[in-house]
């Protein structure tokens, strides 16, 4: 099956120091996969995508992902992180069965102290 | 903002009853899924609809069921409520059926009592 793991359920940083909120992926053939930011009381916003292309994607708000095929991960960076990134982090898969869905991992909470 | 709206924000139910949750689709976007978000969970697929058909569905039972109309707005009804319906229920339209990016509204919160 195919599907995403996050293995962190929590991660803390200091204001101004570089996050990472790591994805691990299981997929048969070409993976597409997105990163998504959820803030309390609010639905899922897009941060950004892997297609094909360029093994770094750049998204919204300051953010990025690296591709690694060998290592079969999508980790989710930003350089310097501020307070207001604090919030619940998703990775997904788009799975086509004959249609297209997005398979989620289990979410990491960012916190970012001041 | 996405412009994908869902209404109502929060719901209370019964165990036994019925609800239906709306979706309106951002504008010309002609595919919606529905996902289900428990506590401390990712959300999970429960079915897609492109041009008023449902065009795939996710490991849920046929008490889950959906509409999607004309101008591509959607419903999701839930029979026979249980308490572990109780979720975050989020709506995602996409442009087109194959599309790579699916647009999230600000999900209806479901509690089942």
């Amino acid at each position: 099956a195919q599907s995403v793991a996050q293995p962190e359920d929590q991660v803390n940083v200091a204001e101004g120091n570089p996050l990472t909120v790591k994805c691990t992926y299981s997929v048969s053939g070409n993976p597409y996969l997105f990163w998504y930011v959820q803030y309390p009381n609010r639905g899922l916003q897009f941060l950004l995508k892997y297609i094909t292309g360029d093994n770094l994607v750049k998204g919204s708000y300051g953010f990025e992902a690296e591709f690694n095929k060998s290592q079969t991960s999508f980790h989710l960076k930003k350089p310097s992180a501020l307070v207001s990134d604090s919030a619940l982090y998703f990775c997904a898969v788009r799975v086509d069965t004959g249609f297209q869905k997005l398979v989620f991992g289990t979410g990491t909470r960012l916190l970012v102290s001041p | 903002e996405t412009g994908v709206t869902q209404s109502p924000t929060h719901l209370i139910k019964t165990r036994g009853q019925q609800v239906t949750l709306r979706c309106s689709s951002q504008s010309g976007h002609n595919t919606v899924s529905w996902y289900q978000q428990a506590l401390g969970q990712g959300p999970q697929f429960i079915f897609q609809y492109y041009r008023e058909e449902e065009n795939g569905r996710g490991n849920f039972p046929p008490r889950f069921s959906g509409l999607q109309f004309p101008n591509y707005s959607s419903e999701l009804n839930v029979n026979a409520l249980e308490l572990d319906d109780s979720a975050l229920y989020l709506c995602a339209s996409s442009l087109e059926r194959g599309s790579y990016e699916q647009y999230f509204g600000p999900g209806t919160r479901l509690t089942v009592t």
